[in-house]
């Protein structure tokens, strides 16, 4: 399968732990989103990079947030210090530049708990 | 921030029925793209419209873009339980960010056989 893969699927964690996810997009694409559902919710964009660049990080990332993307195609989102506000679904998506209105392609997402 | 609300919230029907969401904002939109969305997946695309008051359709779902690019509706004739899902709409920022896809809250809906 050559779609957009996120590990894990599901993460269970205490407040205060540190979890990292992880995406890897679609091989050819060099467009890269974060992005965080809650139930009821449409997702929210978090981050968006091109190629190994991060160049919109949204005011819903805390300090706590960091996200990279170290060669341009694998990417990580790591939270720190985890709080219950930050249960919630996050999506990777990707997509072939450099036309904006292109297709995103979406993971099946990582499912945070945290308790 | 440009936002999108999307109406009804929630919408359960009969299989067979015919429905519209909809999908309005105050600001105008580069284009603007619909997602269906099943429970544990991502969102995956069902069509883009670019043109104000472009109309598209997809089998039995049609689309549509309002003339000055702030609105769209979702139409779904002859609704099958297949069709359940979550719909999303998204808009592309007309600017410079226009990387930026933005989506509204969904619309939930449930198709009953």
């Amino acid at each position: 399968d050559t779609g957009v893969s996120q590990d894990p699927r599901h993460k269970i964690t205490k407040r205060g732990q540190n979890v990292t996810f992880r995406c890897d997009p679609i091989s050819e694409h060099n467009r890269l989103y974060w992005y965080r559902q809650t139930l009821g919710q449409g997702p929210e964009f978090l981050t968006y990079f091109q190629n190994e660049a991060q160049l919109e990080k949204s005011r819903l990332l805390s300090d706590r947030f960091s996200a990279e993307r170290p060669k341009g195609s694998f990417s990580t989102l790591e939270i720190q210090r985890t709080e219950q506000g930050d249960s919630a679904m996050y999506l990777c998506a990707s997509r072939l530049g450099p036309q904006n209105t292109g297709e995103l392609f979406f993971g099946e997402g990582s499912r945070l708990t945290v308790l | 921030t440009q936002l999108l609300e999307q109406s009804p919230q929630f919408l359960s029907i009969q299989e067979g029925e015919n429905l519209t969401v909809y999908c309005n904002s105050s600001s105008v939109f580069s284009s603007l793209q619909w997602y269906r969305q099943e429970p544990g997946e991502g969102p995956v695309l069902l069509v883009t419209v670019v043109t104000g008051g472009e109309v598209k359709k997809l089998k039995r779902l049609t689309f549509q873009f309002g003339d000055a690019r702030k609105d769209s509706s979702l139409h779904i004739t002859a609704a099958q339980p297949g069709d359940t899902g979550l719909y999303l709409c998204a808009g592309h920022n007309s600017g410079g960010s226009n990387y930026k896809l933005t989506f509204g809250k969904g619309t939930l809906l449930t198709v009953n056989p």
